[in-house]
């Protein structure tokens, strides 16, 4: 299966600072996504990002497929962006495999 | 629009015990996929359905456990003679079918405790 790596695995902000989450595939996909974890561990869509730069709001995603990673950035960051985030990729069909996932933590 | 919806949000049942969960996918989502998270992990592909088709399974997707789809709506996930380490987050996802590519969407989940 696609290995996919993410970078850093722990993140510590204060509010306000920027950030920027990096994830690494092994193999190329043709499905790519951003997600973050609640408390509650409900996976909440950001992204879906083959290829290219998206944003919205105080996020952004930059996907370069042809070197197989991806990044999140967030900026001004804000307490309530505090959670789980996890890129997750695979094939146009069928199963996502996920990273471990970077835990951000963001103090007031 | 609403979203994927899972029943129970939480189970608690002890070894040995058969369990039930249910995924309800978005309306018109003809992919349905199961994944298991474990504490500290990512989520891990378990089986996925195009309507009532099962795809794909995972070897984690052991001979205890079954997955339904039996009118290409609504799907269910048994465990029988449940083991401690099932113990984990159960997730569902359901996606349109597109022609190149499609963005799943997951559930709330259901919680998972083998006393």
């Amino acid at each position: 299966g696609i290995q996919v790596e993410q970078s850093p695995p722990d993140l510590i902000l204060q509010e306000g600072a920027n950030s920027t989450l990096r994830c690494n595939f092994s193999d190329s996909v043709n499905n790519l996504q951003w997600f973050h974890q609640n408390p509650w561990g409900q996976l909440i869509n950001l992204f879906y990002i083959p290829s290219g730069t998206k944003q919205n709001g105080r996020l952004s995603a930059t996907t370069v497929a042809t070197e197989r990673y991806s990044l999140l950035y967030i900026s001004s960051s804000q307490t309530t962006d505090s959670g789980v985030y996890f890129c997750a990729g695979g094939s146009t069909l069928g199963r996502l495999y996920f990273g471990r996932g970077t835990q951000l933590t963001v103090w007031p | 629009d609403t979203g994927v919806s899972q029943n129970p949000r939480h189970k608690i049942t002890k070894r040995g015990q058969n369990v039930t969960f249910r995924c309800d996918p978005i309306s018109e989502h003809n992919r349905l996929y199961w994944y298991r998270q474990t504490l500290g992990q990512g989520p891990e592909f378990l089986t996925y359905f195009q309507n009532e088709a099962q795809l794909e399974k995972s070897r984690l997707l052991s001979d205890r456990f079954s997955a339904e789809r039996p009118k290409g709506s609504f799907s269910t996930l048994e465990i029988q003679r449940t083991e401690q380490g099932d113990s984990a987050m159960y997730l569902c996802a359901s996606s349109p079918k597109v022609r190149v590519g499609s963005e799943q969407y997951f559930g709330p989940g259901t919680r998972l405790t083998v006393t």
